[in-house]
């Protein structure tokens, strides 16, 4: 099946600073990507869709200065958390759509937890 | 608002036990995945079923979509640790947006 990564995998950042989350599909080029957070023991809500060379649409009530997204290329979706803050604190999970195969397939990255102390 | 309810969403039983976890909605899929998430880790597709009334079986899991497409349920036989996870049910809205369920949680004790 086709593989999405992200990096970093844990990151852990004072107050204030901004982080910056990398999704890359490894074996298929994504004209859309996803960002979901995940709270402890909740289920996953999308935050934002990716799209390749234009802006992203963000879900109602996530702040997009906040949570900046980037398409650059078609394997490659950063997520930054900018002036991070204790409530920011997540599980932050992208995944890609390939487009190739039915049903509207999506391929999900590992995660990455972030910690704002 | 949640548009999709799991139930139950917490689950602990023994090794070898049967369970059946339900999903349910307003509204109508047109179609309806199951994705299982580990702990520290993305959700892996299980299974998408798309016609009322289908059944799809993954070794001990048995899928099945209700005949007027609103609800489905997922059936586990002989429970085993490894199947320990989130169970997650999703609707597909739109082209590619996913909607996720609650989620159960899943805990089988040796």
């Amino acid at each position: 099946g086709a593989v999405v990564s992200q990096h970093p995998s844990r990151v852990i950042c004072k107050s204030g600073t901004s982080v910056k989350i990398e999704c890359r599909s490894l074996d298929f080029q994504a004209t859309t990507m996803f960002w979901y957070r995940q709270f402890p023991k909740k289920s996953l809500m999308l935050m934002a869709t990716s799209n390749e060379g234009s802006k992203a649409t963000y879900e109602q009530g996530v702040e997009k200065d906040k949570f900046l997204i980037n398409h650059a290329s078609l394997t490659l979706s950063t997520l930054t958390v900018t002036s991070a803050h204790p409530e920011d604190s997540s599980f932050y999970i992208c995944s890609a759509f390939p487009g190739t195969t039915g049903y509207n397939e999506q391929f999900f990255g590992p995660g990455t937890r972030l910690t704002v102390l | 608002t949640q548009l999709l309810e799991q139930s139950p969403q917490f689950l602990s039983i023994q090794e070898g036990e049967n369970l059946t976890v339900y999903c349910n909605s307003s509204s109508v899929f047109s179609s309806l995945q199951w994705y299982r998430q580990e702990p520290g880790e993305g959700p892996v597709l299980l299974v998408t079923v798309v016609t009322g009334g289908e059944v799809k079986k993954l070794k001990r899991l048995t899928f099945q979509f209700g005949d007027a497409r609103k609800d489905s349920s997922l059936h586990i036989t002989a429970a085993q640790p490894g199947d320990t996870g989130l169970y997650l049910c999703v609707k597909i809205q739109g082209a590619q947006k996913l909607v996720f369920g609650q989620g159960t949680r899943l805990t089988i004790n040796p």
